[in-house]
């Protein structure tokens, strides 16, 4: 069984701080994502990683796909009251046959707040 | 409609009883996928369609849980004899491929078991 241990759970910080948010695993993933979800909404695509070791920014935020592409990082700079929401790292697998589709596999969430 | 939509968007049943939940994907989209997510759990996956088969029903917490796709479009997640574990939000998801990377939610259905 393939598991993302994703940290902190819950951060409360406040507007202007940087933050980072982990997402672990002991296995390899042929991609990671992260979703942001509001509450009574589903998860929203925020980035997809596919290369150990690739970087994408998206405005302030920053994701990492680790070297040997079992871990993730996810960096705010600056952060502001409306990136208040729970954040979702999640993986996909590789089937039998040595190929992925979209069956993932998710991390327990990150709830950030930031306050004005 | 522009996105995936569920319904009905919350649901609140007695013990025992049995439930349909249905989800209506982006039109065009192959894959469809229903997940769930509860507090202690987080967001677990169910099982996957592609077209009007199930490759992968692995999710599936027991034998109460069963789904079907219609036309490549629709598809509907039945619960029997609902037990209290079973409350929790279910999520479906589309994308237009098995391999694709963006998977759409819909908004879930939240399940009450009382």
């Amino acid at each position: 069984t393939q598991l993302l241990e994703q940290s902190p759970q819950f951060l409360s910080i406040q507007e202007g701080e940087n933050l980072t948010v982990y997402c672990n695993s002991s296995s390899v993933f042929s991609s990671l994502q992260w979703y942001r979800q509001e509450p009574g909404e589903g998860p929203v695509l925020l980035v997809t990683v596919v290369t150990g070791g690739e970087v994408k920014k998206l405005k302030r935020l920053t994701f990492q796909f680790g070297d040997a592409r079992k871990d993730s990082s996810l960096h705010i700079t600056a952060a502001q009251p409306g990136d208040t929401g729970l954040y979702l790292c999640a993986g996909r697998t590789f089937d039998a046959g040595g190929t992925s589709y979209g069956k993932l596999t998710f991390g327990q969430g990150t709830i950030l707040t930031v306050h004005p | 409609g522009a996105g995936v939509s569920q319904s009905p968007s919350n649901k609140v049943t007695e013990k025992g009883k049995d439930v349909e939940l249905r989800c209506d994907p982006i039109s065009g989209h192959t894959a469809l996928y229903w997940y769930r997510q509860s507090l202690g759990q987080g967001l677990e996956f169910l099982i996957y369609f592609q077209g009007n088969s199930a490759p992968d029903k692995s999710g599936l917490p027991s034998d109460r849980f069963s789904a079907e796709r219609t036309g490549g479009s629709v598809s509907t997640l039945t619960i029997q004899r609902t037990q209290q574990e079973d409350s929790a939000v279910y999520l479906c998801a589309s994308s237009l491929f098995r391999d694709s990377y963006e998977q759409y939610f819909g908004p879930g259905t939240r399940l009450t078991v009382t």
